[in-house]
């Protein structure tokens, strides 16, 4: 069964760059899986940041980014700020309308 | 203004069963394929289910496939999911979202489903 892989933690200095990234345990992601990202803080509901591969959901400020990168997807936030402080999620869409989410990267601006 | 309200979260005994509901106002419910999606205390999210905007397909989670059923009353811009036999890993929080372009791009409040004996 695939998996959808998140890095399980990262960190980025304020002011600094992360990038997410969102891979598979077989095969690589592509425009075709259609990814898509979500911020999570605790006790909230997920916010949508990305959906297409690398279309900004209504809001969000260009300081966050999708692509692919190599074979994986990537979310790059640039000039990190104290409230992105969050836990990220990608999601995948698998063909016949099934849709995996990966297990979430916890960012933590320090 | 685009709103998700979800309700029928409850404390039941393994083996039950429940609906949930989930309330859509602000947009043209008809037109867009809807989802649930829950998060078990401290994990992460997990997709569970989605139905087209005719409710013609839906799709399920192996975890839910046949214990799960969605459904949706286009008359009454409300979204539901059928959960049976209900087990203690079915305890989340469970979020309903709006399908747009192969992601969901709103999404309600959530509402509590505890599982235990």
């Amino acid at each position: 069964q695939t998996v959808v892989t998140q890095e399980p933690s990262l960190s980025v200095s304020p002011g600094g760059t992360v990038t997410l990234t969102c891979g598979l345990t077989s095969g690589s992601v592509s425009t075709s899986y259609y990814p898509s990202w979500y911020q999570q803080t605790p006790g909230q509901a997920p916010r949508t940041l990305i959906y297409s591969t690398n279309t900004r959901s209504s809001g969000v400020p260009d300081r966050f980014s999708g692509s692919i990168l190599g074979n994986r997807a990537a979310l790059t936030i640039t000039g990190a700020q104290a409230d992105d402080e969050s836990d990220y999620y990608c999601v995948l869409s698998m063909g016949s309308g099934i849709r995996v989410f990966g297990g979430g990267t916890k960012l933590t601006v320090l | 203004e685009v709103q998700l309200l979800e309700s029928g979260g409850d404390l039941l005994q393994p083996g039950g069963s429940l609906r949930l509901s989930c309330a859509a106002s602000g947009f043209t419910f008809s037109k867009y394929g809807m989802s649930w999606v829950r998060q078990a205390p401290g994990k992460g999210l997990e997709w569970v289910s989605s139905i087209s905007g005719s409710g013609t397909n839906t799709y399920y989670a192996d975890s839910v496939k046949g214990r799960f059923t969605i459904s949706r009353d286009n008359s009454k811009n409300t979204l539901y999911v059928q959960v049976n036999s209900l087990r203690a890993e079915d305890t989340a929080v469970y979020y309903c979202a709006r399908i747009h372009q192969d992601s969901f791009d709103y999404w309600g409040q959530g509402t509590l489903v505890t599982v235990s004996s």
